[in-house]
């Protein structure tokens, strides 16, 4: 199954460190989202890539926050300085076409805590 | 802004029992209303999603009621099972052209059905 992979599954951290999660999603999707999902709530959208271009960010992405996708593959999201707000799941979705008419596929998440 | 409201926040069905699960949006432009279930530690998978040019969709024991004119839109699970139990989530979606598809989320339905 070559589903949207996503790593670190978990992420502890003290306040103030950065990190970075992964994600690789469905081969051959041009399509790329971050959402992240707070517990109790559902996912919001964070930003999307279109291939290697980063088309849209939210206003919740704070200048902390930068996300790359070299080469149109696997994505990457970095944290800076990291603050307990940014506790939460932190998801990856992918999808085919050209329209983004096609169904979002997730994956499992990256959990972070900051301690 | 909240733009899909989901409601009720818990629901407790029995074995057997038709759950229903409902959501109200604001935004016209939305053109697809998908529905993902979320199991504790896993991402939100597609579970059916519809389109507003028909009033339902059925997919095994799943089905979609649309109102385009209330801008609402509900989930029905018929001969609930526990392996329903899980969290549920509603989220629209405008055409791919405008905001590259990016899916805004209700705020869930954690759905309990005992044996």
């Amino acid at each position: 199954d070559t589903g949207v992979s996503q790593n670190p599954r978990h992420k502890i951290t003290k306040r103030g460190q950065n990190v970075t999660f992964r994600c690789d999603p469905i081969s051959e999707h041009n399509r790329l989202y971050w959402y992240r999902q707070t517990l109790g709530q559902g996912p919001e959208f964070l930003t999307y890539f279109q291939n290697e271009a980063q088309l849209e960010k939210s206003r919740l992405l704070s200048d902390r926050f930068s996300a790359e996708r070299p080469k149109g593959s696997f994505s990457t999201l970095e944290i800076q300085r990291t603050e307990q707000g940014d506790s939460a799941m932190y998801l990856c979705a992918s999808s085919s076409g050209a329209t983004g008419n096609q169904p979002q596929h997730f994956g499992d998440g990256t959990r972070l805590s900051i301690l | 802004q909240q733009q899909v409201k989901q409601s009720p926040q818990s629901l407790i069905v029995q074995k057997g029992g038709i759950s229903i699960i409902n959501c109200a949006y604001e935004n016209t432009a939305f053109d697809y209303f998908p529905w993902y279930q979320q199991f504790p530690g896993k991402g939100p998978a597609l579970l059916i999603a519809i389109r507003p040019d028909v009033s339902e969709k059925k997919e095994g024991r799943f089905t979609i009621s649309f109102n385009k004119s209330a801008k609402q839109f509900s989930l029905h699970i018929m001969d609930s099972q526990p392996g329903d139990s899980a969290t549920y989530f509603c989220a629209a979606r405008p055409p791919g052209g405008t905001s590259y598809g990016k899916l805004t989320f209700g705020q869930g339905t954690i759905l309990t059905v005992h044996p």
